[in-house]
């Protein structure tokens, strides 16, 4: 079985730039969530997505985007980088259907808007 | 709006002596409690959740709905247990809905 992987570890970014972010579900999943987590704070949800499709949606502003292909990868985007988007962004897949929601984790990425 | 709440940020101990990492919720219906934990160097994994009532590691967590709690305890701490602990809260179990983080408790077992 193959776990959550995330790439890349770690990206520099200038403020106003765009960034895109990847996801590799664990296998048999097919359900992906993405959550940043600021220093210090826990993680915070930024949507889910399942079927390819936007299935919810945290507080997050529409610069922030995502899609899922059909082998149930991921990316999410972020546009017009802040320096308040400097985070670890984490993504967590699951098999959504199952009697718990239980959800699995990759090791982040960590960005750095300067 | 679902909400958690882990009132203590740092928590030190010493092996051997009991454990409790608190967390309190706030949610308007049935939800699912949650215990997460990172290790240092190593990713968020679930520690145990509220409807298995199973004992992972020595650690338990009973959901007290009429205190909206989900205290995380152990009797005998360990120093492996020393790590950054998470409850979080889902909405519908089968909906596959977010999970919800409270801010965290950072525990450091004492040798």
């Amino acid at each position: 079985e193959t776990g959550v992987t995330q790439s890349p570890t770690h990206l520099i970014k200038t403020r106003g730039q765009q960034v895109t972010l990847r996801c590799s579900s664990q296998s048999g999943h097919n359900t992906v969530s993405w959550y940043q987590q600021a220093l210090g704070q826990g993680p915070q949800f930024i949507f889910q997505y399942y079927r390819e499709e936007e299935n919810g949606r945290g507080n997050f502003p529409p610069r922030f985007s995502g899609l899922q292909f059909p082998n149930y990868s991921s990316e999410l985007n972020v546009n017009a980088l802040e320096l308040d988007d400097s985070a670890l962004y984490l993504c967590a897949s699951s098999l959504r259907g199952r009697s718990y929601n239980e959800q699995f984790f990759g090791p982040g990425t960590r960005l750095t808007v300067l | 709006a679902q909400r958690v709440t882990q009132p203590e940020k740092l928590l030190s101990v010493f092996k051997g002596a009991p454990v409790e990492l608190k967390c309190n919720y706030s949610y308007s219906g049935s939800p699912e409690l949650f215990w997460y934990v990172q290790y240092s160097r190593q990713r968020l994994q679930l520690l145990l959740r509220h409807i298995s009532r199973e004992s992972i590691k020595g650690f338990t967590a009973d959901l007290n709905k009429g205190e909206t709690s989900f205290h995380l305890k152990k009797p005998f701490a360990q120093e492996e247990d020393s790590a950054m602990y998470y409850c979080a809260l889902s909405g519908p179990t089968t909906s596959g809905s977010r999970l919800t983080f409270g801010e965290g408790t950072q525990l450091t077992v004492n040798p």
